[in-house]
């Protein structure tokens, strides 16, 4: 069974500032890792995904993540936060057997101040 | 190229009713999962079909059920509406099951009352 932990409900930057949202992840095998944002009455769209091969990976809107197999987390980082930033952040795990499927954590809410 | 796209937008059922959800997958998809979003909460996946059969099931009751037409689009039929089943659900489509990226669509928001 996989199961994905978000740490912080809520995380408040000012503009600016450096953005981190933490992601731990628990699989049997080796997993694939996604963040996904969320703005308000809206779906989710993918920031960045982690297959295989590099570790650290490149998304949209200047975020990227690491996949730390031995920590077994995939943190969330920007190097300076937009007011535009400021949504719903959900991390995802999905192992891939047999069919396509995400376990989603309970998402990280990020407030971005002036 | 055409998105995700659900209908309706919004809905309001009473307890004990039954609802369908709509979803049109992306252009060149063959694969819709849904997903449950309560209140606070991530999504939950209830189902995925795959060329129009179940493909694989969440922990939902069998009231959750679906439909996937020649066309790849979709539908989520609940029956028996409690209140716990209000939330946003999410319908994803992607190319193949396996590994294959997941779009989203925006979302149905049920409120039972």
């Amino acid at each position: 069974a996989q199961s994905v932990t978000q740490l912080g409900s809520h995380v408040s930057v000012s503009e600016g500032a450096l953005v981190l949202l933490r992601c731990n992840y628990s699989s049997s095998v080796p997993p694939y890792l996604f963040w996904y944002v969320q703005y308000p009455n809206q779906g989710l769209q993918l920031l960045l995904k982690y297959t295989t091969g590099a570790t650290l990976v490149k998304g949209i809107n200047g975020f990227e993540a690491e996949f730390k197999k031995s920590e077994t987390s995939f943190h969330l980082t920007k190097p300076s936060a937009h007011m535009s930033d400021a949504a719903e952040y959900f991390c995802a795990v999905s192992d891939y057997s047999g069919y396509s499927t995400l376990t989603f954590g309970k998402g990280t809410m990020l407030l971005v101040s002036p | 190229e055409t998105g995700v796209t659900q209908s309706p937008t919004h809905l309001i059922k009473t307890r004990g009713q039954q609802v369908t959800l709509r979803c049109s997958s992306q252009s060149g998809h063959n694969t819709v999962s849904w997903y449950q979003q309560a209140l606070g909460q991530g999504p939950q996946f209830i189902f995925q079909y795959y060329r129009e059969e179940e493909n694989g099931r969440g922990n939902f009751p069998p009231r959750f059920s679906g439909l996937q037409f020649p066309n790849y689009s979709s539908e989520l039929n609940v029956n028996a509406l409690e209140l716990d089943d209000s939330a946003l659900y999410l319908c994803a489509s992607s190319k193949e099951t396996g590994v294959s990226e997941q779009y989203f669509g925006p979302g149905t928001r049920l409120t039972v009352t």
